[in-house]
């Protein structure tokens, strides 16, 4: 099976922007999860979506935002960027249902705002 | 509020010796734990987890021990390889809800293997 893919793999915007990230998770997989990772603050949860509805959702501000396909594919965005946002931003899917199986995680997208 | 924590941020240790990683936790509601792998420029990589019903899990080089009255968990590597270097992260979650994507990660050690 092909693991998750993210793309982009990098990205650079300028501070006041919005972004689009997409993530497609492994085949069967209907959980998908978004996480931030900075050096300061580890890995910290942004939200969970399983069967297109937000399942869980982390202490992230409403300029953070999220949705799920019919595929189970899930984009992230972020709007009115600032520089704090930089970041590696990890989507890990999930069968979902019952924890039978660990989160897999993509590669990550790097945003960097400037 | 910090509820997994990791207070080691790095540890360097011999090839051949063991590696200890230590974790703590302060939410009695995670029954499930996790450790996962980390490389630059790459996801983490799920290592070995241990459910709360039980105190010891092993797999390979690799044994996780649980210790629910300390809310403290360790990770064993033994022996420890130079590959094994990279960010070791702990996770919890409370796997009996439906949180089961709502992973709580420790800040992470970064582990150094030396030949």
């Amino acid at each position: 099976k092909a693991g998750v893919t993210q793309t982009p793999r990098y990205l650079i915007k300028t501070r006041g922007q919005q972004v689009t990230l997409s993530c497609s998770p492994i085949s069967g997989h209907r959980s998908v999860s978004w996480y931030q990772q900075t050096p300061g603050q580890g890995l910290q949860f942004l939200f969970e979506y399983f069967s297109e509805t937000q399942r869980n959702k982390g202490n992230f501000p409403g300029r953070f935002s999220g949705r799920q396909f019919s595929n189970s594919r899930s984009e992230m965005n972020v709007s009115t960027l600032e520089l704090g946002d930089s970041a590696l931003y990890l989507c890990a899917s999930s069968p979902g249902t019952g924890f039978n199986s660990p989160l897999h995680f993509g590669n990550g997208t790097r945003l960097t705002v400037t | 509020d910090q509820q997994v924590k990791q207070n080691s941020p790095s540890l360097s240790v011999q090839e051949g010796r063991i590696s200890i990683l230590n974790c703590d936790y302060t939410n009695s509601m995670f029954d499930y734990f996790l450790w996962y792998k980390k490389y630059p420029a790459e996801g983490p990589t799920f290592l070995i987890s241990i459910s709360s019903i039980k105190d010891k899990n092993e797999d390979g080089r690799f044994t996780v021990f649980l210790n629910k009255s300390a809310k403290h968990l360790s990770l064993h590597i033994v022996p420890s390889q130079p590959g094994d270097s990279a960010v070791y992260f702990c996770a919890a979650v409370n796997a009996g809800g439906t949180s089961y994507g709502k992973l709580t990660f420790g800040q992470g050690t970064i582990l150094t293997v030396h030949p």
